[in-house]
């Protein structure tokens, strides 16, 4: 099984202040058929199911503002997001559907100060 | 518009079967694979197992022969059967539509406890 090692667990920002929010796959998920990462990241607000926010790495899920960037290859992933807003306040979390089984990561805690 | 809802008993008994229905609208069954995906509270999220547009199914070996998925094509519907359940086994349980390999739609979820 490909494990997917997500840090930090928590961080604590300011609005309009950015974050970084890092994903490492154990092996590439970079597809050599299609030069394709298969790597998404989602957002979990508190109550709520998870949200698409981004695919392929860096590919914006439709209607996701485009504070939210996505980046890296192989096995090396980060989530982006500029302007932090209050509404961002969520657990966020990285899959890999790259190989069965599918597998995410620990999850990251955003508080607004 | 594209949904999901899942549904069930929120409390089963250790030892029990938990079975759950995914009912679906907005797509048809045939055309996309929707899986399970199970949370525990305040932790991550775990892939179950999956029901191809094909019939097919898959699972996770976490659940070894636990678990089954199966449908109902002709009430969008797709059922989880999972047996011998522990208290481990508490959590929200999730039914999303697949698309590529990531989940582009997800249900509400439904909260499950086992407790006697």
């Amino acid at each position: 099984d490909i494990v997917m090692t997500q840090s930090p667990f928590s961080l604590a920002v300011s609005e309009g202040e950015m974050v970084t929010i890092n994903c490492k796959s154990s092996q590439s998920l970079l597809s050599s058929g299609n030069q394709k990462n298969y790597l998404a990241w989602y957002q979990q607000k508190p109550g709520q199911s998870p949200k698409l926010l981004i695919y392929y790495a860096s590919t914006r899920q439709s209607g996701v503002p485009d504070r939210f960037i996505g980046s890296g290859s192989g096995t090396d992933f980060t989530l982006t997001i500029s302007d932090v807003q209050a509404e961002d306040l969520a657990d966020y979390y990285c899959l890999q559907h790259y190989s069965y089984p599918l597998t995410f990561g620990s999850g990251t805690k955003l508080e607004i100060k | 518009q594209v949904q999901l809802k899942e549904s069930g008993p929120g409390l089963v008994q250790p030892s029990q079967t938990l079975s759950l229905t995914c009912t679906v609208s907005g797509f048809s069954l045939t055309s996309y694979s929707v899986h399970w995906v199970r949370q525990h509270s305040g932790k991550s999220l775990e892939w179950m197992g999956r029901m191809w547009s094909d019939g097919d199914t898959s699972y996770n070996s976490a659940f070894t022969s636990r678990l089954s998925i199966s449908r109902d094509t002709s009430k969008s519907q797709v059922f989880l059967k999972m047996n011998s359940l522990q208290t481990e086994d508490t959590g929200t349980y999730y039914c999303a539509r697949n698309l590529g390999g990531r989940f582009d739609y997800w249900g509400q979820g439904v909260m499950v406890t086992v407790s006697s």
